[in-house]
Parts: C-alpha cells; sequence; structure tokens
C-alpha cells in the first residue's frame, strides 16, 4: 500500500491564482482530513469528510473547497490565493472517527503565495 | 485560543540524556494521542491513551495520561540522534465530535550526538 499520497510537493502561486491540491489514500479509509501547519501553531483542521459525497468545515475552512466523488480521492481547492494560505498542507485518512483510531498523513504539500 | 499547550517549545540536549515532554489544557478529553513529526514528512502515531492515569511505553518512550485527563507527558530516557523530530499532541475533546483532533503547537527535540 502506498498509504496517503499528496501532490504536488512543492508550489509556489502568485496571489489571485487558484490551484488544486491532490490526496489519494488506498487503505479503503472513510474518513479524510486536510490540515494546514504553520510555524509553531501545530496543525489546524480545514475540511474533513465523512465519506465520499459527505464533507464538511473544520477550524479554519475559509478560502477552501474540497469535493469527496470517491472513497479514495479528497481534492483541496484554493480559489483567490493570499499570502496567509502560505503554509504546509496535510491530508490524512482514518478508518473512523472514534478517538482511538490512528490518522494516516501524506508527505504535505509546501505551498507559497507570492 | 489554543486549547492544547505544549512545552518546552524547542528543546536541544546529548545523546543519552533524560527528558520530559509536556503537554496541558484547561478542558477534558476523552483520549489524547501522541505524534511524531520528521523533517519533510507527516505526522506518525506513537501511542494513544484513553483512561485518566494511565501508562504506555514505547521502548524508551513512556506516556502518562493525567488523572483528570487535561494533561499528558512523554519521558525519553537515553535520548539517541533518532529521536531527533516535532512531538505533536492531540487529543479529542470529550463530549465532542468524534472525529476532529486538535493539535498541540509542537515540542521539537533535537538530539546531539
Amino acid at each position: 500500500n502506498a498509504g496517503v499520497t499528496q501532490t504536488p510537493k512543492f508550489r509556489i502561486l502568485k496571489i489571485g491564482q487558484s490551484m488544486t491540491l491532490q490526496c489519494t489514500q488506498d487503505m479503503n479509509h472513510n474518513y479524510m482530513y486536510w490540515y494546514r501547519q504553520d510555524p509553531g501553531m501545530g496543525l489546524k483542521l480545514i475540511y474533513y469528510s465523512v465519506g465520499a459525497g459527505i464533507t464538511d468545515k473544520g477550524e479554519v475552512p475559509n478560502g477552501y473547497n474540497v469535493s469527496r466523488s470517491t472513497t479514495e480521492d479528497f481534492p483541496l481547492r484554493l480559489e483567490l490565493a493570499a499570502p496567509s494560505q502560505t503554509s504546509v498542507y496535510f491530508c490524512a485518512s482514518s478508518y473512523g472517527g472514534e478517538s482511538y483510531n490512528e490518522q494516516f498523513f501524506g508527505p504535505g504539500t509546501r505551498l507559497t503565495v507570492l | 485560543t489554543q486549547l492544547l499547550e505544549q512545552s518546552p517549545q524547542f528543546l536541544s540536549i546529548q545523546e543519552g540524556e533524560n527528558l520530559t515532554v509536556y503537554c496541558n489544557s484547561s478542558s477534558v478529553f476523552s483520549s489524547l494521542q501522541w505524534y511524531r513529526q520528521e523533517p519533510g514528512e507527516g505526522p506518525v502515531l506513537l501511542v494513544t491513551v484513553v483512561t485518566g492515569g494511565e501508562v504506555k511505553k514505547l521502548k524508551r518512550l513512556t506516556f502518562q495520561f493525567g488523572d483528570a485527563r487535561k494533561d499528558s507527558s512523554l519521558h525519553i530516557t537515553a535520548a539517541q540522534p533518532g529521536d531527533t523530530g516535532l512531538y505533536l499532541c492531540a487529543a479529542l475533546r470529550h463530549g465532542g465530535a468524534t472525529n476532529k483532533l486538535i493539535f498541540g503547537t509542537g515540542t521539537l527535540l533535537a538530539v546531539q550526538p
């Protein structure tokens, strides 16, 4: 199993541009998540999904959109990129939503908005 | 508002030393997880503690969940360079949604050979 894969690894955007961060998992997990990690701030939940066709906002959803058309894929869309969105983005998945379920993380996408 | 505070933020020690990292909150949690993150990679789960007062050991790492389920500690004995990384605690708030983890600010550990 490849686990959770993310593309691209790095990206530089200009202010106002848009892009989609791709995330795929091959573990047949129902739950998927998008986080952003800023220096000294830990991880903040952007959006999550409990299954295909179902998504919900996390702690910091503004400026982002998601979709979940399949169990495997959970892309994150940035519209009108802003410097405040410069961050490292992590996608994660878990088998269930219970507190003891392990979240498996992808390697991250480092995004810079100039 | 940061619900999970970790201390210290940074720690640089020599190989062989012992250390303790803390994760504190004023909220009660149904469980707490510790992750380690290496540069350029995503976090990897080390342990989950669910019972107040619970102690779990993973080789040289000892994890404890506070009796009141508001705090946790990670103790490393005889640290090695391979222990270098960012240590993150994450918790599910008691009574909250079952699938939203709150992450702490992290402790960056550097173990010098």
